[in-house]
């Protein structure tokens, strides 16, 4: 059975907090994805990575960064966390391969910002 | 189906019933069309995808329509369950050298009442 998994399913930090988001894929595919979900606004794309050390920057960049320094692991850091990265946080994997369009999530952290 | 705004569009069926989920799309390059179902607590997960190249495509008890003139899409779920209650996502996407980057909706909740 294929899977995505996150290191937590609920986090809570502070303000100004270096938060670190965990992602594991294990089929193998060499794209990844983090996206945040909000209520109504569908997910947004923060970063993605189509390979080991590469990474691209979605819609929302911003406050955010990545490392993907296994082909397994995809992390996501915010910085200096803020009240406004309060959300639910989705990482996705894909294999990188013509006509292969599906992606597969994880179960989501989410994260409190207080 | 889905819009701009905070609110999320529900549809609501009864068991049993058809349900159809549209869809507006806005790059008409875009070359796939994806719909995913998010049950609650859980991840997106891959529904049907269609290419643009195409006009329908037939799942197990769902049907994707595509309107390239109109830029419109919809889900038919036939025979509706009340497993069948979860947020519904389009997607569109443009290859990138083997990579998909999508682009989701913001979702449309579908509710089945027994």
């Amino acid at each position: 059975d294929v899977k995505v998994t996150q290191s937590s399913r609920y986090l809570v930090k502070r303000t100004g907090e270096k938060v670190f988001l965990e992602c594991v894929q294990d089929m193998d595919h060499e794209n990844m994805f983090w996206y945040r979900q909000d209520p109504g606004l569908g997910l947004r794309l923060i970063y993605f990575s189509y390979d080991v050390k590469m990474k691209e920057k979605g819609d929302i960049p911003e406050g955010y960064s990545v490392s993907r320094e296994k082909k397994e692991r995809f992390s996501l850091i915010l910085e200096s966390a803020s009240t406004n990265q309060t959300s639910m946080y989705l990482c996705a994997s894909s294999l990188h391969s013509l006509g292969q369009v599906e992606q597969f999530f994880g179960p989501g952290t989410r994260l409190t910002v207080l | 189906g889905e819009s701009v705004g905070l609110h999320l569009p529900t549809l609501s069926v009864q068991e049993g019933d058809n349900s159809i989920i549209n869809c507006a799309y806005s790059n008409s390059a875009s070359d796939y069309f994806i719909w995913y179902k998010q049950e609650s607590g859980k991840g997106p997960q891959f529904i049907i995808d269609i290419r643009s190249n195409m006009d329908k495509r037939q799942g197990q008890r769902v049907t994707v329509l595509l309107n390239k003139t109109v830029k419109h899409l919809s889900l038919q779920i036939a025979a509706t369950q009340p497993g069948d209650s979860a947020v519904y996502f389009c997607a569109e996407t443009l290859s990138s050298g083997g990579s998909y980057i999508p682009t989701f909706g913001r979702g449309t909740s579908l509710i089945v009442h027994p």
